[in-house]
Parts: structure tokens; C-alpha cells; sequence
């Protein structure tokens, strides 16, 4: 057990609708991550925050936003959902930003139909 | 665009054996980390590797640095069957924004 918590574990929706996932970091870590999971994509980062503020920037869609709240838990809002948006949803924490060891969540496993 | 290869993709080999996995990247950085995934589960952190010739072990596994030849392996020393899992390196690409950057994963599967 990382540590993180991730809900919910899995959600199936519809195309065109719109969800939240959530991601409750480790205690003590104030960097959350964003990774999307696909056969197709691979792995690839989304996002990242550091203590509220957006510090990095990946291959994250227009659609799709994210926020770290004062708690520091974070989430990820998916929106105008496609077939293509089904995937494994990783959100990580980390002490702070950049150089320090990732600690992985169990997941959001998304399914559009 | 930054790249990060890795390779093979596939291995299979028998316990007892040793290998190295290679993980290439296209551009300067000086932070490469590497993970496991076993099927179905969420990524493990195995190493974090800061600089020119970090080298770091843990058990059966190794991990070292080339930050000039742009390079770094996953050696596999004596496998045996619990090692088997899907192992990503991965860059952080300090310079484009913490751009954060998988390779493809390998895929290893031990045999007996």
C-alpha cells in the first residue's frame, strides 16, 4: 500500500458526459501527478500540481482539467468523454517536485461506451 | 520531441540467468527513474537515479546512469520467477517544464 488513495476504483460511463476522479495523496507529500494508461498511448503524464499550483505539464487533452485543493487531495476532471478516454487513470504523490521517488495510487479505471 | 526508448520490449528468460534492460532518451536530463508494474496493479517506484553515473541497487536488480550517453539499464542479475512484471524508465525532463516522459515498457517474463 502506497499510500494514495484513488476514487473511485472504477467508473463506466457514456460519451459526451463528464466525470471527476479523485487522488488523496500520501501524508507529507505535496506533489500530486496525473497519468493516463492506454493498450494504444502507453503511459503518459498529464499533470502535475506542487502545493495547489499547476508546475508541469504533459500530453493532457483541452477537455480534460485538473486542481489541488488546500488539502492538498487533487482532482481530475474529464469532460466531453470519447471511446478513445478509456483507460487506467494513475495519480502519484511525491514529497516534492521533481527528483524524489513517485508513489503510485491503485488507479481509476475508466470505461466509455 | 523528447523520446524515451526502451528495449527489448519482450524478454523472456530463464531464472538463474542475467540481463539488462536499456532505456535511451533524446534529450538532456539528469533524472531518470525506473518502475515495476505487475498485471492488473498500479507502478512501484524502484529507483531514482539523480546524476552522471548514479548507480543503485536493490536485491537482484541494478540501475545506473549515462547522462552523457544519454542512457541507462535495468541489469537483472540471477532472475527468478517473482521478477516477472513490466518495467518502465522513465525521464524528467527538467528543462521542458518537468515534462515527465515513459519509455514503452519491458516486458519480462522469468521462466523456470
Amino acid at each position: 500500500d502506497s499510500g494514495v488513495t484513488q476514487t473511485p476504483k472504477h467508473l463506466i460511463t457514456a460519451t459526451g458526459q463528464r466525470v471527476t476522479l479523485r487522488c488523496s495523496p500520501r501524508s507529507g507529500d505535496l506533489s500530486v501527478y496525473w497519468y493516463q494508461q492506454s493498450l494504444d498511448q502507453g503511459l503518459q503524464f498529464l499533470i502535475q500540481y506542487y502545493n495547489g499550483e499547476e508546475r508541469a505539464k504533459g500530453n493532457i487533452l483541452e477537455r480534460f482539467s485538473a486542481q489541488q485543493f488546500p488539502d492538498l487531495h487533487s482532482e481530475l476532471n474529464l469532460s466531453s468523454l470519447e471511446l478513445g478516454d478509456s483507460a487506467l487513470y494513475f495519480c502519484a504523490s511525491s514529497l516534492t517536485s521533481g527528483g524524489n521517488e513517485q508513489y503510485f495510487g491503485p488507479g481509476t479505471r475508466l470505461t466509455v461506451t | 520531441e523528447l523520446k524515451v526508448e526502451q528495449n527489448p520490449l519482450f524478454l523472456s528468460m530463464q531464472e538463474g540467468k542475467n540481463y539488462t534492460i536499456y532505456c535511451n532518451y533524446s534529450t538532456t536530463s539528469d533524472r531518470l527513474y525506473w518502475y515495476r508494474q505487475d498485471p492488473g496493479k498500479s507502478l512501484e517506484s524502484l529507483f531514482v537515479l539523480l546524476s552522471n553515473g548514479a548507480v543503485k541497487q536493490e536485491g537482484r536488480l541494478m540501475a545506473s546512469l549515462d547522462t552523457k550517453a544519454r542512457l541507462s539499464t535495468l541489469h537483472i542479475t540471477a532472475a527468478v520467477h517473482d521478477l516477472s512484471a513490466t518495467y518502465f524508465c522513465a525521464v524528467d525532463v527538467v528543462y521542458n517544464n518537468n515534462d515527465m516522459r515513459f519509455g514503452a515498457g519491458t516486458r519480462l517474463t522469468v521462466k523456470p
